[in-house]
This record gives C-alpha cells, structure tokens and sequence, in this order.
C-alpha cells in the first residue's frame, strides 16, 4: 500500500533556527513528490515538485531534496511567518495520474 | 474567479440526514478534486473530474457519498443519510489540465455530524 510518513509531527524553533522536516514515503513507483504549506483555517498551498532522487528546489529560505526512499525540506535562518504546517504528497504510478497521497504534515512553529 | 471556493462554510446536520457541499473552482481550471481531511491529518483524496467526466472515485468512502460536476465547472459532493464519522473538514482543489502537481485548494467546508 502506498504511504507517506512525516516527522516530527511538530517542531518548535527559535528564530534564525536551521532546520529539516522528513518525508518518507513507500510507493509502487513515484511519479512525483509534493511539498505543500498550510495555514490554519485555510487550504494547503502549493509549495515544490521533485520528481527523481537528486533533485533539489528552493524558494526563499525553503529547500526541498529527494532520495529514492524520503525528501527533506530545509528551513534556513526561519522566520515567524514560516510558521505553518508542511504536508508532503506523493504521486504514485498505480495510483492514477491525479491522485495524491499525503502525509499527516509537519507542525512547525517559530518563535521570536 | 480569482479562487476556489467553497460553500457552505460551515455545515451542522443530524445524523441520518443529507447534505450537498458545492465547490466552484477557478475558471480555466479543467480538473477539480475533492478531498477529505481530519484534523491534524492530511487531505485525502475522494475523487477527481476533468470537465465533467469523472474517471476516479475510488477513495469516496461508501456509495453513500457521490459527487457531479455536470457542465464541467461548478461541483457537488452529496453525502446521503450522514453519519457522526462523517464529520470533517471537506477541501475541493483545482488545477489546469494536466498540471495536476499544482493544485489550487479551497477555504474548505466543515461538517459536523450530530
């Protein structure tokens, strides 16, 4: 059965902070893997694409990587406004062209 | 529209009893996806539409639950005779056609089932 496992489940850090959120996955054969930002009370937003292992997307303070097994997303220096919660999703090859799989998401959370 | 959006936003409803949540996506957006989510988990996937065909719905929980997009815009979710378990917050993305991987989600409905 396709699965997708995120940890930690929440994460709290000081601002200026580095850190990562782990997403591990186990698919029949991965078309794509997703990162998504959600805010409470609001829909998740879309964040990167990776597609085969050694990809590597950026945006601000945000890096996505992925391995054959997992993708990481890097916080650098995260700011209050990176607080949030991660989910990452994955396309399946025998799960259908537009069906994602999520994760229970990452709970991060940055304080001043 | 500038969004997707959801209607209503909030829905309480007796056990037993019908509801129709609708979703109205982004205008040139082909396919629309409904999802499912519990708190503190992800969205999962119910079904999807491209223009008003519906090629899967394998993740609709039971044949209680159904949903259309008839002119290929505007879509339903009918949950008949509703149960407690049932409750949830229900989220209707869209995305261009194949550009599945950007899907654009909706403020979502939340539905309590008492």
């Amino acid at each position: 059965e396709d699965q997708v496992t995120q940890s930690p489940e929440a994460l709290r850090l000081q601002e200026g902070e580095s850190s990562s959120l782990n997403c591990s996955y186990t698919v029949s054969g991965l078309r794509g893997l997703f990162w998504y930002r959600q805010d409470p009370g609001k829909g998740p937003e879309f964040l990167f694409t990776l597609y085969s292992a050694g990809e590597e997307k950026e945006k601000e303070r945000l890096k996505a990587t992925l391995t054959k097994k997992e993708s990481f997303l890097h916080i650098t220096a995260p700011k209050p406004e990176d607080s949030a919660t991660y989910l990452c999703a994955v396309q399946a090859t025998a799960g259908g062209y537009n069906k994602l799989i999520f994760g229970a998401g990452t709970r991060l959370a940055v304080h001043p | 529209g500038a969004g997707v959006s959801q209607s209503p936003r909030y829905k309480v409803t007796k056990r037993g009893q019908d509801v129709t949540l609708r979703c109205d996506p982004i205008s040139s957006h082909a396919t629309l996806y409904w999802y499912q989510q519990a708190l503190g988990q992800g969205p999962e996937f119910l079904t999807y539409f491209n223009y008003e065909a519906q090629p899967d719905k394998s993740g609709l929980p039971s044949d209680r639950f159904s949903a259309e997009r008839p002119e290929g815009s505007i879509s339903t979710l009918t949950i008949q005779r509703t149960e407690q378990r049932d409750s949830a917050m229900y989220r209707c993305a869209s995305s261009l056609a194949g550009q599945q991987e950007t899907q654009y989600f909706g403020p979502g409905t939340r539905l309590l089932v008492l």
